[in-house]
């Protein structure tokens, strides 16, 4: 398995409508998660930490499933300015570093 | 403002030469990383620096090399013995280990 994997997309959505992005990861003792967006020739931002009991931030929800060693991201009545790659990222396993998926890409149209 | 600094944005380098990418923070971090990011691909870690005068290689240190003189600073430097160095390069601080990064604004290498 490799250490953080994502469905690479692209998901075509119509605003307002709800996606859901996965992501595995392989590293079972990790012990930090995020989700960053990063917008085309731009850098990475970070979107949101995610937690063991799960989290929101307005039109986003982040979920983690230390079991399954997966992690979700959900949004909600999608704008256009959500157009991005979404990156999950996994703190490695000397805890030293953080690794990054290789983002799904989120086209969403009027 | 608080924030990353690179420079230069954009940098083309002749083969056989050597590049140095500045990095500068006034976040106050202790820790710093450099990033590679090639197109269509995640991330890869080069090097990262947890204090002054210490730094630790990544997953691609081959043919990179840095210093870490200063908390502020973390230039990267891209030698000849770097056989693709053509990517987008991200410098990142953060507060500790465990907390998530600020990035800079990248600076795009191309071998010409």
């Amino acid at each position: 398995r490799k250490e953080v994997e994502q469905d690479p997309g692209p998901f075509n959505v119509p605003e307002g409508a709800t996606v859901a992005f996965n992501c595995t990861y392989s590293n079972s003792a990790s012990q930090s998660f995020f989700w960053y967006r990063q917008d085309c020739r731009k850098e990475p931002k970070l979107l949101m930490s995610v937690y063991s009991s799960g989290n929101e931030d307005g039109r986003f929800t982040a979920q983690l499933n230390r079991a399954s060693q997966y992690i979700s991201l959900l949004i909600r009545d999608s704008k256009l300015s959500d157009s991005a790659t979404y990156l999950c990222v996994v703190r490695n396993q000397a805890g030293t570093a953080l690794i990054f998926g290789k983002g799904t890409t989120l086209s969403v149209s009027s | 403002d608080g924030g990353i600094t690179q420079s230069p944005k954009y940098l083309f380098r002749k083969e056989g030469q050597n590049v140095t990418l500045s990095c500068e923070q006034n976040l106050n971090h202790d820790a710093m990383y450099w990033y590679r990011q090639d197109p269509g691909q995640g991330l890869r870690l080069i090097y990262y620096s947890q204090i002054v005068n210490d730094f630790q290689k990544g997953d691609i240190a081959e043919g990179y090399s840095v210093s870490r003189e200063k908390k502020e600073s973390f230039p990267l430097t891209v030698t000849s013995a770097q056989k693709n160095p053509t990517a987008f390069y991200l410098c990142a601080s953060s507060i500790e280990l465990l907390d998530g990064y600020t990035f800079g604004s990248g600076t795009r290498l191309t071998v010409v």
